[in-house]
């Protein structure tokens, strides 16, 4: 199974700041990743698949870059309503794998 | 709209059948989804199924025990799950998608326990 590790797995930022999670895939995934937001008692909401591609609706100061084991989603300016756990996923081999998450907190 | 059903309280070797009625969309040209998430714990992947539900994948921890079917004359996923462990506690989510879940419900709860 491809493991997908996240890092960090907390991070504390104030509104307006640029963020960054970093997500390594255990063996090259191409560009078969997507990113995940889930706030508490809701379910994942997709952000970001094929490593960059926004979804729609989703705000533009979300980006994701990266291809092969190593990717990243930035938020480029912290909002409130941005503050939640995002997961990134690959989809590269079944089975579909998960990284642990990175839960953004109010600093 | 995907609204899970059929989650409760189980004991460690029984069975529970979950369901997931979508509504708003063409039903029968969709993959689906199941992912579960156990209390505190990140999100897993269990299994999904092609459209006509021809093709079904299932994480190996729950091979030869969860079944995933659908019937798209009721726009319908279903989750049979036989022999459960406690391992198996968790919120189910129905999701749209094969390998990029863009609709979600909004869960259901599978406790087992004795």
């Amino acid at each position: 199974d491809i493991q997908m590790t996240q890092s960090p797995s907390t991070l504390s930022a104030s509104m307006g700041d640029r963020v960054t999670i970093t997500c390594r895939a255990s063996q090259s995934i191409s560009r078969w990743l997507a990113w995940y937001q889930q706030k508490p008692g809701k379910a994942p909401n997709l952000l970001i698949y094929e490593a960059s591609t926004l979804q729609s609706g989703v705000p533009s100061r979300f980006s994701g870059s990266g291809s092969g084991t190593e990717f990243t989603l930035t938020i480029s300016s912290l909002q409130p309503d941005d503050f939640a756990t995002y997961y990134c996923q690959q989809y590269n081999t079944y089975p579909l794998t998960f990284g642990g998450g990175t839960k953004v907190e109010i600093k | 709209q995907l609204v899970e059903s059929g989650g409760g309280l189980v004991q460690p070797g029984g069975s529970l059948r979950l369901s997931c009625a979508a509504s708003g969309f063409t039903f029968s040209n969709y993959w689906m989804t199941w992912v579960r998430q156990a209390p505190g714990k990140g999100l897993e992947w269990v299994a999904n199924i092609k459209e006509d539900g021809s093709e079904k994948y299932y994480v190996d921890s729950v091979k030869g025990r969860l079944t995933i079917s659908r019937d798209n004359a009721k726009n319908s996923l279903y989750l049979q799950m036989n022999s459960l462990r406690a391992e198996d506690t968790a919120v189910y989510y129905c999701a749209r998608g094969r390998v990029i879940m863009d609709v979600w419900g909004r869960g259901t709860t599978v406790t087992v326990s004795s």
